[in-house]
Formats: C-alpha cells, sequence, structure tokens
C-alpha cells in the first residue's frame, strides 16, 4: 500500500510569511495527525483529526497556525506569519484504530526553514 | 515529549549488543513504542509492548518492561551499521488516543 504523502519536502521562507503543508494519509485511515518535530527533540503533537474533525488541537498555536481535513481524506497545515522558531520539521502521521496496537504511520516530512 | 525521557547518545561497535533505554510517567499508558528515524524520513515502527507484558522478543529485538519502575529499553542484538539511526520511546494514553514520544536517542554504530 502506499505510504503517507507530504509536500514540499523543504520550505525555506522569511519570517512574517505565510506557509502551508499538504499531507495524504494512507487510504482508509481515519486518524491524521501533524507533529512539529524540532532538531534534537522528539516529536510534538499540534492537531489531531478524526475523519473531518478535531479531536485534540490542544497545542496548536492557534493565533498562527491553522489546519483542516476537508472531507475526511487530505490535510493541510498552515502558519500565517511564520515566527524564527517555527523552523522544524513537520511530521504527518495516519492510523485506522482499528488495529490492535495502533500504529501511527508516517510520512517522510516537510523541512521548514525561517529566515 | 517531556513526560518520556531517553539518553541522548549511544555509540556501539559493529557485532555488541546496544541497549538503549527509556522512563515514562504515565501508568495508564497502554502500548509503549520503540520507532526508528533514518536521515530525512519519518518515524517507522520497530516494534511495540503491550502494558500488561514484562518481554517481547522480535528477531534482533528485545524489548523488556518494567511497570512498577515505569522503564522500557530495547536491545539490539548484534547491532549493524544499518542500524545507526534515532531511536524513539513512545507511549500511547487514553485509549490509544495521545502519544507522547521521547526526545530520542542517538546510535552510532562503528564498524
Amino acid at each position: 500500500e502506499a505510504g503517507v504523502a507530504q509536500s514540499p519536502r523543504y520550505k525555506i521562507i522569511e519570517k512574517r510569511q505565510s506557509v502551508a503543508f499538504w499531507c495524504n494519509p494512507i487510504s482508509g485511515h481515519a486518524t491524521l495527525y501533524w507533529y512539529q518535530q524540532i532538531l534534537g527533540q522528539g516529536p510534538k503533537l499540534l492537531i489531531q483529526f478524526q475523519n473531518n474533525g478535531v479531536v485534540d488541537d490542544s497545542q496548536l498555536p492557534k493565533d498562527r497556525f491553522s489546519a483542516e481535513r476537508l472531507k475526511g481524506v487530505d490535510s493541510t497545515l498552515k502558519i500565517q506569519p511564520a515566527k524564527l522558531e517555527d523552523s522544524a520539521v513537520y511530521l504527518c502521521a495516519s492510523t485506522d484504530l482499528a488495529g490492535s496496537y495502533n500504529e501511527q504511520f508516517f510520512g517522510p516530512g516537510t523541512r521548514l526553514t525561517v529566515l | 515529549g517531556e513526560d518520556v525521557e531517553q539518553s541522548l547518545f549511544l555509540s556501539v561497535r559493529e557485532g555488541d549488543s546496544s541497549v538503549i533505554n527509556c522512563t515514562y510517567t504515565d501508568s495508564s499508558s497502554t502500548y509503549l513504542y520503540w520507532y526508528k528515524q533514518e536521515p530525512g524520513a519519518g518515524l517507522q515502527l520497530l516494534t511495540y509492548i503491550f502494558s500488561n507484558m514484562d518481554m517481547k522478543q522480535d528477531q534482533r529485538l528485545t524489548v523488556l518492561l518494567n511497570k512498577k519502575d515505569k522503564h522500557l529499553s530495547l536491545r539490539i542484538a548484534d547491532t549493524q551499521t544499518g542500524d545507526s539511526a534515532i531511536y524513539f520511546c513512545a507511549e500511547s494514553r487514553y485509549n490509544f488516543n495521545k502519544f507522547y514520544f521521547g526526545s530520542g536517542t542517538k546510535l552510532n554504530v562503528k564498524p
């Protein structure tokens, strides 16, 4: 089966600019996660979707970050305006929650550099 | 991942065993996982253990879980240069809905 797809793979922007990331989860996976991974740290959950509804966005900086998952399939994560501290890898993961151990499948990530 | 802690680095020689350790704080964790991340790639699940188990073996991988001390370890037997990567410990809570990751242990395997 095809894995989780993300684009772009790399993005360089200047602070105060806007940026958007796209994720296409594995077909049939109802749950989608966006994580932020700062260099030298583990992934930190930003937002979790179940189909097209938000399950958890408690750690999403809502003044500048937004995310949507229209039709419960693809998802986009937007940052507007970007700050220097947003430089990180943004990982998308999906799971069907039907498995016995709930494996998350990760995409390759988008590496964002804010100058 | 402030609730999940790992040592930052581990260096071993090819053919030796590697042991990567992790401590967690939430006793309600249901599953505990080990993920591997190679440069420029996303995380890949290596193995997992259910919270009511003490040990799980999968080929060269052995996972040990000490629930009393909230300590998880991953042992890689006969470590190869291809095992060089960052290894993340993770736990799931609240009916699998929330995942918490450690900061990762960078394993360096010397030929």
